[in-house]
């Protein structure tokens, strides 16, 4: 079964600096992986997805994500991030089922990030 | 066009009740997953519909079922709700099954067990 780790329950960063975020997953298979982006009382958001082809992924907000499968990582990077990326953010993976359509997404416990002024 | 809406936003149950939560999907959209995210144990799949059969199921007891309709809205039931029970239920749609569909989450019902 798949599982996703972030090891980062809380980070702050300062207003202006850059940001990455860590992600580990475990799967048999070549991964579908995630970020989605919540915050308080909403749903979440997609930020961007990697399913093949390469490994630097570009999503919303000016995020981006990197795919290292040697390391089993999709680590998600902003280069300066605002007040308003406050947020909690969950990677995820997703598998395929046997009966060959999708399955659920397995997320990871999420990381707090707080932004200092 | 109009996002993924659940109702109600929130619920206040006892032990021992039952409930039923409903989500409308993005227009257009056939599959429905369920979610249940809790402080302790995250967010977790509890089961996906498509085409008004359900297709894949986490790992929750049987008291936790749903269904979907014609028009592709899907109710989720509780039955026997527990204090454990209490947690935001999150539902997402996409056009088809597959995982390169983005899948789009609505804002949540926030249950309650007293």
């Amino acid at each position: 079964a798949q599982s996703v780790t972030q090891p980062d329950i809380h980070i702050t960063v300062s207003e202006g600096a850059s940001l990455e975020l860590r992600c580990n997953y475990s799967y048999g298979a070549t991964p579908y992986l995630f970020w989605y982006v919540q915050s308080p009382g909403q749903g979440l958001q997609l930020l961007l997805k990697y399913f093949s082809g390469d490994t630097l992924v570009q999503g919303i907000k000016g995020f981006e994500a990197e795919f290292k499968r040697s390391q089993s990582s999709f680590n998600l990077r902003k280069p300066s991030v605002h007040w308003s990326d406050a947020a909690e953010y969950f990677c995820a993976v997703g598998a395929r089922s046997s009966g060959g359509g999708a399955d659920g997404l397995t997320f990871g416990k999420g990381t707090h990030l707080i932004i200092q002024p | 066009k109009a996002g993924v809406t659940q109702t109600p936003r929130y619920l206040i149950k006892t032990r021992g009740q039952q409930v039923t939560l409903s989500c409308s999907p993005i227009s257009g959209h056939r599959s429905v997953s369920w979610y249940q995210q809790t402080p302790g144990q995250g967010l977790q799949f509890l089961f996906e519909y498509f085409s008004e059969t359900q297709r894949n199921k986490g790992n929750f007891p049987g008291r936790f079922s749903g269904r979907q309709f014609s028009n592709s809205r899907s109710e989720m039931n509780v039955s026997t709700l527990e204090l454990g029970d209490s947690a935001l239920y999150l539902c997402a749609s996409r056009r088809d099954r597959g995982l390169a569909d983005t899948q789009y989450f609505g804002p949540g019902t926030r249950l309650t067990v007293l």
